[in-house]
C-alpha cells in the first residue's frame, strides 16, 4: 500500500519568499514521486518527478524536490515565489502498480504581493 | 499536439438519468484511468484499463462503470447518478511503465441535482 501527506492545505508566502511545500509518503517498495500543479479552473500539469538517480529533482518553472528517503520525504521547493506560482499543488506517489498513482490532498499557494 | 481531451467539460444532471464523459487520447499510451477530486481529498483513483478489453477498479468504483473497446478512448458512465457524484472529474493516460509521466485532461466538472 501507499500514501501521500501534504502537510498544510494552505500555504501562503509574499513574492520573492522562499516556497516551500511538505510531503510525507509511505511506499512497501522504493517509490516514484512526482509533484504536479493545477492552476484555476485548468488540468494537472506535471513540474518534475523523481524516479532513480540523483535525489535532487529540477522541474519547470524553477521548482526543484529532494527525495530523502530517511524522512520519507519530497518536499518542493522554489527560492523566491512570483505571482503567477499561485496554484494548487499536489504531490503523488506510484508503487510496484503499474500506473496507480497515489495523491495528497493538496496544498493551495497564494502569494502576496 | 499531444493531449487527452475530455467532454463535456462541464455539465449539471438530475439524479437518475444516465450520463457518459467521453476521454481520448492520442499518444498510443495503454494505461488510462479515471479521477475524481474533491476539496480536501486530492484526486482518487475510479478506474483504470491498462489495454484495450481491460478494465479494473480503483480506490473508488462505487456508481461507476468504464469500457476501452479502442485504445483512444476511455468513456465513463454513470449508469443512475447521484448527488454525492458531483465532483471535478479527470482522465489521464500514460505508457504501460511506473517511471512514465501521467497526462491529464482537462477535467470535467459534474454537478448531479
Amino acid at each position: 500500500a501507499q500514501s501521500v501527506t501534504q502537510l498544510g492545505s494552505h500555504v501562503s508566502v509574499s513574492e520573492g519568499a522562499l516556497v516551500l511545500l511538505r510531503c510525507n509518503y509511505s511506499s512497501s517498495v522504493p517509490p516514484y514521486l512526482f509533484w504536479y500543479v493545477q492552476y484555476p479552473n485548468q488540468g494537472l500539469q506535471l513540474l518534475l518527478k523523481y524516479t532513480t538517480g540523483a535525489t535532487l529533482v529540477k522541474g519547470i518553472n524553477g521548482f526543484e524536490a529532494e527525495f530523502k528517503k530517511s524522512e520519507t520525504s519530497f518536499h518542493l521547493t522554489k527560492p523566491s515565489a512570483h505571482m503567477s506560482d499561485a496554484a494548487e499543488y499536489f504531490c503523488a506517489v506510484k508503487g510496484a502498480s503499474y500506473g496507480k498513482l497515489t495523491f495528497g490532498q493538496g496544498t493551495i499557494l497564494t502569494v502576496h504581493p | 499536439e499531444a493531449q487527452v481531451t475530455q467532454n463535456p467539460r462541464y455539465l449539471i444532471t438530475v439524479t437518475g438519468k444516465k450520463l457518459t464523459v467521453t476521454c481520448s487520447q492520442n499518444m498510443n499510451h495503454e494505461y488510462m484511468s479515471w479521477y475524481r477530486q474533491d476539496p480536501g481529498l486530492g484526486l482518487r483513483q475510479i478506474y483504470y484499463s491498462m489495454n484495450v478489453e481491460v478494465t479494473d477498479k480503483g480506490d473508488v468504483p462505487e456508481g461507476y462503470k468504464v469500457s476501452r473497446k479502442e485504445k483512444r478512448n476511455f468513456p465513463l458512465i454513470l449508469e443512475s447518478p447521484s448527488p454525492n457524484q458531483t465532483s471535478l472529474y479527470f482522465c489521464a493516460s500514460s505508457p504501460l511503465s511506473s517511471t512514465d509521466t501521467q497526462y491529464f485532461g482537462p477535467g470535467t466538472r459534474l454537478t448531479v441535482l
